[in-house]
């Protein structure tokens, strides 16, 4: 199986900060790379597809970049409302695996 | 506009089984595929396995091999993964999710999801 390493494991920022989570997958998955955001009590919700691509809906202060084995998610402007815990997930092999997630809050 | 509506909690005792649903709305049925997703306690995300109702076939992690089934009833456009033998291990949130690619045999882009079903797994 793929691995994915994301890191951090949880950050602090202010609201309009910059925030950067970056992902690295243990072989090449091309750019078969999903990123996630889950909030407390709720369902994943497909935020960035394909690495780069952002979903329908999700506001552009999301994006990703990369390809390969190394990857990033950025929040150009933290909003109170991004408090959450984000993924990354390729499906470049099966079975489809998650990295182990970053908890975002609010310093 | 595309729903996932997954059956109710559920307790289980160890040794035993247990059956979530998963009915699905908004969207052809099989036009894609269906994946279930579990979550412990406080953990992470785990892919169990998929399936792609047009082939009938079903994937699933090599963990849960013989011991998870994934059905689809076309007719009423609703998934079921089934978990037999269970043990604490298996208390979690299940989550079933539309592998939007699945009809083309690529697993793992799961665009919609369902509300998530907590089985608890206690003597």
């Amino acid at each position: 199986d793929i691995q994915m390493t994301q890191s951090p494991s949880s950050l602090s920022a202010s609201v309009g900060d910059r925030v950067t989570i970056t992902c690295q997958a243990s072989q090449d998955i091309s750019n078969y790379l999903n990123w996630y955001q889950q909030k407390p009590g709720k369902a994943p919700k497909l935020l960035i597809y394909d690495a780069s691509n952002l979903e329908t809906g999700v506001p552009s202060r999301f994006s990703g970049s990369g390809s390969g084995t190394d990857f990033t998610f950025t929040i150009s402007s933290l909003q109170p409302e991004d408090i959450a815990t984000y993924y990354c997930q390729q499906y470049g092999n099966l079975p489809p695996t998650f990295g182990g997630g970053t908890k975002v809050e609010i310093k | 506009q595309v729903q996932l509506v997954q059956s109710g909690a559920e307790v289980r005792k160890p040794g035993s089984s247990v059956k979530v649903s998963c009915k699905t709305s908004g969207g052809t049925f099989s036009s894609y595929g269906i994946s279930w997703v579990r979550q412990a306690p406080g953990q992470g995300l785990e892919w169990m396995g998929g399936i792609i109702p047009i082939f009938g076939t079903a994937n699933y992690a090599q963990k849960f091999k013989g011991r998870a089934t994934i059905t689809t009833d076309e007719s009423t456009s609703t998934a079921y993964m089934e978990v037999s033998s269970l043990t604490s291990e298996d208390t979690a949130i299940y989550y079933c999710a539309r592998d939007l690619k699945g009809a083309i045999g690529i697993t793992g882009y799961f665009d919609y999801w369902g509300q998530g079903t907590l089985v608890t797994v206690s003597s």
